[in-house]
């Protein structure tokens, strides 16, 4: 079975506080993506990365970064923690497949609910 | 622009009944991809089904059934005879080529005993 483990279930964090949020998947999968979900919103593209050392914005960047050093880790780093990142946050994994049937599912993790203070 | 728009924020059922949730897309794109994922309360998404936009058949997997319309772009999903356990959000997503999944703002659905 694919496995995609995020670090931590549940993190709480002060403001102004650089919080990192850690993605493992065992599959050799050349995608990862972070996703935050929040109520009303669904979930939302933070950052995605095709391999290693290479990283693309999703749709909502600010305040966040990324870093992919080794095919199977992709760690999302909240530079400086505010309250408006308060939220689930989600990692997904999927491997890039053939050119025909390249959009396979997604994996994802258990998600890590950070509560920042 | 690529959306996916889940009208029902929740929806709640009586077990038995069978219910409904409905997905509406919009891309520009002729290839795409629509799926859909259950998040249990325990919070990992879980993959359901993925349609390719040449393929419009509907399918049928036990207790789960989707209807896809090009015609309406809709990829909507029904559930027989509902249980407690399929109490759980909802979400529709797609995507064209590059694996990065567009989701709706989910439904959620509780089932009651």
């Amino acid at each position: 079975d694919v496995k995609v483990t995020q670090s931590s279930r549940y993190l709480v964090k002060r403001t102004g506080e650089k919080v990192f949020l850690e993605c493992v998947q065992d599959m050799d999968h050349e995608n990862m993506f972070w996703y935050r979900q929040d109520p009303g919103l669904g979930l939302r593209l933070i950052y995605f990365s095709y391999d290693v050392k290479m990283k693309e914005k999703g749709d909502i960047p600010e305040g966040y970064s990324v870093s992919r050093e080794k095919k199977e880790r992709f760690s999302l780093i909240l530079e400086s923690a505010s309250t408006n990142q308060t939220s689930m946050y989600l990692c997904a994994s999927v491997t890039r497949g053939n050119p025909v049937m390249m959009n396979t599912e997604a994996f994802f993790g258990q998600g890590t609910r950070l509560t920042v203070v | 622009a690529q959306k996916v728009t889940q009208a029902q924020t929740e929806i709640s059922v009586v077990e038995k009944e069978d219910v409904t949730l409905d997905c509406v897309y919009e891309t520009r794109d002729t290839t795409y991809y629509l799926f859909w994922y259950k998040q249990p309360p325990s919070g990992e998404l879980v993959f359901l089904i993925r349609r390719n936009s040449f393929d419009e058949q509907n399918e049928i997997s036990g207790r789960y059934s989707w209807n896809f319309q090009k015609s309406t772009s809709s990829f909507n999903f029904t559930i027989t005879a509902s249980q407690v356990v399929d109490s759980a959000v909802y979400f529709c997503a797609l995507t064209h080529n590059t694996d990065k999944l567009i989701f709706g703002t989910g439904t959620r659905l509780q089932v009651f005993p």
